[in-house]
C-alpha cells in the first residue's frame, strides 16, 4: 500500500521560512506527479503547488507564487515545499498527495495525513 | 481564475438520496473528481473521471457531469457518509488544480 508521510510543520513567525517534506513508500516515485494541498482551520481544501514526475514542470497557486518552491528528490522518494515570507494566512494543515501519471494532472489517489503549519508571532 | 461552487450544506435522512452539485463554467468539458473528508482525516477519493468509483468505494456513490454542473449522488445514505465533500478539476487554461468550495453532508 502506498504511504505518504509529511513532516516539517511547526510554529514560525511571520516573514519566516519552513521546509515541508513528504516521504513516499511502496511506489515508483518518479512515475508520479505530486502535489501539495492545504486546509486552513475550519476551511476548505486549497491547492498549493504541483510538480511533474521528473521535477521539470512545476505550477503554483497565485496565493503562493514567488514565495513557495516545490521540488523533489526521486532518489529519496521525497517531495519538498520550501515556504518563504510566510504570512498568517498560510497557517494550515498541509497535505501531500499523489496523482496517477508522470506528466498529466489527474485525480489524487493517495494522500498523506498532513502536517500543521502555524504562522504567528 | 476558474471557480467551482458547491452548496455549503446538504441534509438528508438515512436511506434517502443526497445530491451534491459542483458548478463551474462549462465544467462538463473537464474531468471532475470527488473527495470525502471526515473530521481530522485526510481526504479520500470517492469518484474520479466524473463517474468512476475506486475500489472499496460503495456502489451507493455515483457521479455525473454535464454542461455547467457536476453532481455527486449518494444513494441509501448511511450515518457513516456524514462528511465534507469536495469536487476537483485541473484547469488547463491556468495550469492550476481547482477544488470546489466544499459541501458538508449531515445525516439527520
Amino acid at each position: 500500500e502506498v504511504q505518504l508521510v509529511e513532516s516539517g510543520g511547526g510554529l514560525v513567525q511571520p516573514g519566516g521560512s519552513l521546509r515541508l517534506s513528504c516521504a513516499a513508500s511502496e511506489l515508483i516515485f518518479s512515475k508520479y506527479v505530486m502535489t501539495w494541498v492545504r486546509q486552513a482551520p475550519g476551511k476548505g481544501l486549497e491547492w498549493v503547488s504541483v510538480i511533474s514526475g521528473s521535477g521539470i514542470s512545476t505550477h503554483y497557486a497565485d496565493s503562493v507564487k514567488g514565495r513557495f518552491t516545490i521540488s523533489r528528490d526521486n532518489s529519496k522518494n521525497t517531495v519538498y515545499l520550501q515556504m518563504d515570507s510566510l504570512r498568517a494566512e498560510d497557517s494550515a494543515v498541509y497535505y501531500c498527495a499523489k496523482s496517477i501519471s508522470e506528466t498529466g494532472y489527474y485525480y489524487l489517489d493517495y494522500w498523506g495525513q498532513g502536517t500543521l503549519v502555524t504562522v504567528s508571532s | 481564475s476558474y471557480v467551482l461552487t458547491q452548496p455549503p450544506s446538504v441534509s438528508v435522512a438515512p436511506g434517502k438520496t443526497a445530491r451534491i452539485t459542483c458548478g463551474g463554467n462549462n465544467v462538463g468539458s473537464k474531468s471532475v473528481h470527488w473527495y470525502q473528508q471526515k473530521p481530522g482525516q485526510a481526504p479520500v477519493l470517492v469518484i474520479y473521471y466524473d463517474s468512476a468509483r475506486p475500489s472499496g468505494i460503495p456502489e451507493r456513490f455515483s457521479g455525473s457531469n454535464s454542461g455547467n454542473t457536476a453532481t455527486l449522488t449518494i444513494s441509501g445514505v448511511e450515518a457513516g457518509d456524514e462528511a465534507d465533500y469536495y469536487c476537483h478539476v485541473w484547469d488547463s487554461s491556468s495550469d492550476h488544480y481547482v477544488f470546489g468550495t466544499g459541501t458538508k453532508v449531515t445525516v439527520l
